[in-house]
C-alpha cells in the first residue's frame, strides 16, 4: 500500500543548514510536496517536485529527489528560529483524489 | 497561491451540541475538498472527500452520521460534527485542490473543544 515515513525529530543551531528525510512507497507517485505547520495551524505549501524532476530551488529551500529509491529530502539554509515547526511530506498522483502524509518531522532550531 | 478558509478558529461547546465548521476556496474554485483530523503531535488523519453536488466520501472507520458534510457550492464545504462529544476534541484542517489539480492548499484549521 501507500506509505510515506520520515524522522520524527530534528534540531538544529541556527544559522545551520537542515535536512529532513522522507521515503515512499508509492512508485507511480507524480507529485511529492513539503508542508510546513506552525502550532495551532493549518498546513503551508512550501514548495513540491514532479516525479521527473531531481531538484528544485526556492530560495532557501532545496528538494532533492532519488525516483530509484523513493527518496525524497528538504533542505533549509541558514535554518532560523522561525523555522521551527512540523514539516510534512506528501505524494500523490495525477488524477489521484488522496494525498498521502508522512507523520512529520518537528524540526527544533536553537538560538 | 491559493487560499483556502476556514472558520471558526476555534470553538468550545457543550456536549451533546452540534457544530459546523465551513471551508471556502476564495479566489479558486474547487470541486473537491478534503476534511482532516489531527491529534496532537499526530499526522493528519483524512475523514472524508467532499464532492460539489454530490455525496461526500468517507474514509473507513469514520461516521458519516456523526460527521455531516455538505458541499453546496464550488466554493464552499462544511463539516458538522453532530452531538458532539469530549471524545470528538480534535483539530479539524479542510483542504482543496487549486485547478490544475496538481496543489493542496490548506485551511488554517479549527480547533474543537468539547466539554
Amino acid at each position: 500500500g501507500e506509505d510515506v515515513e520520515q524522522s520524527l525529530f530534528l534540531s538544529v543551531r541556527e544559522g545551520d543548514s537542515s535536512v529532513i528525510n522522507c521515503t515512499y512507497t508509492d512508485s507511480s507517485s507524480t507529485y511529492l510536496y513539503w508542508y510546513k505547520q506552525e502550532p495551532g495551524a493549518g498546513l503551508q505549501l512550501l514548495t513540491y517536485i514532479f516525479s521527473n524532476m531531481d531538484m528544485k530551488q526556492d530560495q532557501r529551500l532545496t528538494v532533492l529527489l532519488n525516483k530509484k529509491d523513493k527518496h525524497l529530502s528538504l533542505r533549509i539554509a541558514d535554518t532560523q528560529t522561525g523555522d521551527s515547526a512540523i514539516y510534512f511530506c506528501a505524494e500523490s498522483k495525477t488524477g489521484g483524489f488522496k494525498t498521502i502524509f508522512g507523520a512529520g518531522t518537528r524540526l527544533f532550531v536553537k538560538a | 497561491g491559493a487560499v483556502v478558509s476556514q472558520h471558526p478558529s476555534w470553538v468550545i461547546c457543550k456536549s451533546g451540541t452540534s457544530v459546523k465548521i465551513e471551508c471556502r476556496s476564495l479566489d479558486f474554485q474547487a470541486t473537491t475538498m478534503f476534511w482532516y483530523r489531527q491529534f496532537p503531535k499526530q499526522s493528519l488523519m483524512l475523514m472524508a472527500t467532499s464532492n460539489e453536488g454530490s455525496k461526500a466520501t468517507y474514509e473507513q472507520g469514520v461516521e458519516k452520521d456523526k460527521f455531516l458534510i455538505n458541499h453546496a457550492s464550488l466554493t464552499l464545504s462544511t463539516l458538522t460534527v453532530t452531538s458532539a462529544h469530549p471524545e470528538d476534541s480534535s483539530f479539524y484542517i479542510c483542504s482543496a485542490r487549486d485547478r490544475q489539480g496538481e496543489k493542496l492548499f490548506f485551511g488554517s484549521g479549527t480547533q474543537l473543544s468539547v466539554l
